[in-house]
């Protein structure tokens, strides 16, 4: 059972550059998450979809885009990438809102913009 | 303004003995608290969680304390072994609204054996 694969693993960018992450879930999960986590700060949460086809931001949304592809794909965008931008990125999903449903989190993106 | 506030930041337990990672909230419109583990290089995991019309919930070695009043719970982990190093990570959100999780900053928890 895959759950939640995020790729890359790892990645290095540039100031300026731009670069895509992506999430697939397999779980036929209907809401999706992107979060970051950075020392001391725990993770906040950067952009959700409740459905295909909605997105909405979270706490932390600017520099970033998203897009839920499809049901199953839900990908994060940076244009421009900053050094404040270096932070481990979790993608996560749950079948649904309703407060018993649990993220299933993946196993993170390192990105270090330089 | 921080919404959810989670202590300590990091704590050295023994083997055997109690850890025990306090949270308080902001929020009273919140009605849903989980507790959240991560590993090294992994993704947090659902621990446990409680709604506020119980005090107590426990799985385990594992067991959350929730005050109403006081707007804070807590996680304990009685007999902690090394397995349980970790990070933890408290949340809350408001289920009737769908809202998404909100996460407390984390406690990083080592075990010595």
């Amino acid at each position: 059972n895959a759950g939640v694969t995020q790729t890359p693993k790892f990645q290095v960018l540039k100031t300026g550059q731009s670069m895509t992450l992506q999430c697939a879930q397999d779980m036929n999960h209907n809401s999706m998450y992107w979060y970051r986590q950075d020392p001391g700060m725990g993770l906040r949460l950067i952009y959700y979809s409740a459905s295909e086809g909605t997105t909405d931001k979270g706490e932390v949304p600017n520099g970033y885009n998203v897009s839920r592809l499809n049901k199953r794909e839900f990908s994060l965008r940076l244009e421009s990438a900053a050094p404040s931008q270096t932070s481990v990125y979790f993608c996560a999903s749950t079948p649904d809102r309703t407060y018993n449903s649990p993220l299933h989190f993946g196993n993170g993106t390192r990105l270090t913009v330089t | 303004q921080q919404q959810v506030k989670q202590s300590p930041q990091s704590l050295i337990v023994q083997k055997g003995g109690i850890s025990i990672i306090n949270c308080a909230y902001e929020n009273t419109a919140f009605d849903y608290f989980p507790w959240y583990q991560q590993f090294p290089g992994k993704g947090p995991a659902l621990l446990i969680a409680i709604r506020p019309d119980v005090s107590e919930k426990k799985e385990g070695r594992f067991t959350i304390s929730f005050n109403k009043s006081a707007k804070q719970f807590s996680l304990h982990i009685m007999d902690s072994q090394p397995g349980d190093s970790a990070t933890y990570f408290c949340a809350a959100s408001i289920s009737q609204a769908g809202t998404a999780l909100i996460f407390g900053k984390g406690t990083t928890l080592s075990v010595s054996s």
